[in-house]
């Protein structure tokens, strides 16, 4: 157990519906990262937060948004779902607080399907 | 940009022989190098890291990594597979001197048979 969890595990919804997918970091961990993995994609960095701000932002979609709240947890809301969104979304959390070097925790994934 | 070839989509072992999962990289930067293992409807854990000190780094479960920088590689080795092996494994790339962006590279599945 990683100490990084997410909510809900699974989620299954239609094509243009709007869901929020949770993740609480690991206790201490300042940092939050969400990633998407796919069987055509593998996995794929989304974006970062640290206490709060937007530090680093990969293959994020502008459908796609996130947010870390003061308490830390963080929320990625999924707008306008197509069928191609349909993956497992992790979010990862670390201490880190500048540089590359820094371990990722991952919690154990949101499955989404969109019919 | 950053990158990271897996060689292998698949490696398939004997339980008590060699594991090799083989892994290169591009990094303009010195790198940091991971190795995560994702057992199935799990998710990722750390086996280990190199982020500059010994090249030959030491993980969990009797996995180990050498950092060749000449060729670019960080293969990751154990000398006695185990059944519970079975996963897929990701060698991982981080980028990033504000932020942090771990490139995944597409990942070995590892089977280990009886």
């Amino acid at each position: 157990d990683s100490g990084v969890t997410q909510t809900p595990k699974h989620l299954i919804t239609a094509t243009g519906q709007r869901v929020t997918l949770r993740c609480s970091p690991r206790s201490g961990d300042l940092s939050v990262y969400w990633y998407q993995q796919s069987l055509d994609q593998g996995l794929q960095f989304l974006i970062q937060y640290y206490n709060g701000e937007e530090r680093a932002k990969g293959n994020i979609l502008e459908r796609f948004s996130a947010q870390q709240f003061p308490d830390l947890h963080s929320e990625l809301n999924l707008s306008s779902l197509e069928l191609g969104d349909s993956a497992l979304y992790f979010c990862a959390s670390s201490l880190q607080t500048g540089g590359p070097s820094y371990e990722q925790y991952f919690g154990p994934g949101t499955r989404l399907t969109v019919t | 940009a950053q990158s990271v070839t897996q060689l292998d989509s698949h490696v398939s072992v004997s339980e008590g022989t060699p594991v090799l999962l083989r892994c290169n990289y591009s990094s303009s930067y010195s790198p940091s190098l991971f190795w995560y293992v994702q057992h199935p409807n799990k998710g990722l854990q750390l086996l280990l890291k190199y982020t500059s000190a010994a090249t030959l780094v030491k993980g969990i479960n009797g996995f180990e990594a050498e950092f060749k920088k000449s060729e670019t590689s960080f293969h990751l080795t154990k000398p006695s597979a185990h059944m519970s092996d079975a996963a897929e494994y990701f060698c991982v790339v981080s980028e990033g001197n504000y932020g942090q962006n771990f490139v995944f590279g597409p990942g070995t599945r590892l089977s280990v048979l009886p």
